[in-house]
C-alpha cells in the first residue's frame, strides 16, 4: 500500500525516559514533517526535512531531535520526556507544491 | 507570526443542509489554501484545497471559497451526510512557502440523522 506509515502507534513510558518513533512514506515526496496534536486537538508544525535537509525548527525544546536517514524515512528521537510531552505525534510528508499526507499517529504518554 | 482563526467552533445541522467553515488568516503571502478532515481517533486528511489564482474549486459535495483581499477562505459542504461530522481544519501556507502550513484551530461539525 503506498502510505506514510508511523511506529508504534501508542507509546505509554515514565517520566525521564527516552524514546524514539519512526516514520516512512513510498509516496516519493520530498518533504516531510512531525506535528504534534495536544489533547485540545491543535495541531502544530515541529520539524521539516527536504531531502533529508532540515527546512523548518519550530520553537521545540531540544529534547527533540529529529533524525533523516534517507528522503523516505524521518523519525523522531525525544530524551528526558516530561508529562507535557503527551500528545499525538503525527508524521506526514508532501511534494514540494503539494498537500500533505499524514500518517496513522503515535498516541504518546507519558506517567 | 501567522494568525488564523476558524469559525465556528462547533457546528451542528442536520442531515441534507448546507454547513460553511471560515478560515481567516493574516499572512498576505500565503499561496496555498487547503481544508482537512480528521475523524475522531483519525489522521488528519486532506479534502480539498485552491492556490491564489483561483476563486472557487468544487469536489462533488465539497467547495472552496477564496477572497485572497479579504484574507479568509471557506469550506462549504451540501448535502450533509452523519459521515461528515469530523473536525474540519484550514490550514493557509506561510510566507509563500508551501511547505510549512499553520492549521486553524479546528471546527468541529456535527451532521445529525
Amino acid at each position: 500500500d503506498t502510505a506514510v506509515s508511523q511506529t508504534p502507534k501508542y507509546l505509554v513510558t515514565q517520566m525521564g525516559n527516552d524514546k524514539s518513533i519512526k516514520c516512512e512514506q513510498n509516496l516519493g515526496h520530498d518533504t516531510m514533517y512531525w506535528y504534534k496534536q495536544d489533547s485540545k486537538k491543535f495541531l502544530k508544525i515541529m520539524f521539516s526535512y527536504n531531502n533529508k535537509e532540515l527546512i523548518i525548527n519550530e520553537t521545540v525544546p531540544n529534547r527533540f531531535s529529529p533524525k533523516s536517514p534517507d528522503k523516505a524515512h524521518l523519525n523522531l528521537h525525544i530524551n528526558s520526556l516530561e508529562l507535557g510531552d503527551s500528545a499525538v505525534y503525527f508524521c506526514a510528508s508532501s511534494h514540494r507544491d503539494g498537500g500533505e499526507f499524514f500518517g496513522p499517529g503515535t498516541r504518546l504518554t507519558v506517567l | 507570526g501567522e494568525n488564523v482563526e476558524q469559525h465556528p467552533s462547533t457546528l451542528s445541522v442536520q442531515e441534507g443542509d448546507s454547513a460553511v467553515i471560515k478560515c481567516t488568516y493574516s499572512d498576505s503571502a500565503s499561496n496555498y489554501f487547503p481544508w482537512y478532515k480528521q475523524e475522531l481517533g483519525k489522521r488528519p486528511q486532506l479534502i480539498i484545497d485552491i492556490r491564489s489564482n483561483v476563486g472557487e474549486k468544487k469536489d462533488q459535495r465539497i467547495a472552496v471559497t477564496l477572497n485572497k483581499t479579504a484574507k479568509h477562505f471557506s469550506l462549504h459542504i451540501t448535502e450533509t451526510q452523519p459521515e461528515d461530522s469530523a473536525v474540519y481544519f484550514c490550514a493557509p501556507n506561510y510566507g509563500g512557502a508551501t511547505n510549512k502550513l499553520i492549521f486553524g484551530t479546528g471546527t468541529l461539525l456535527a451532521v445529525q440523522p
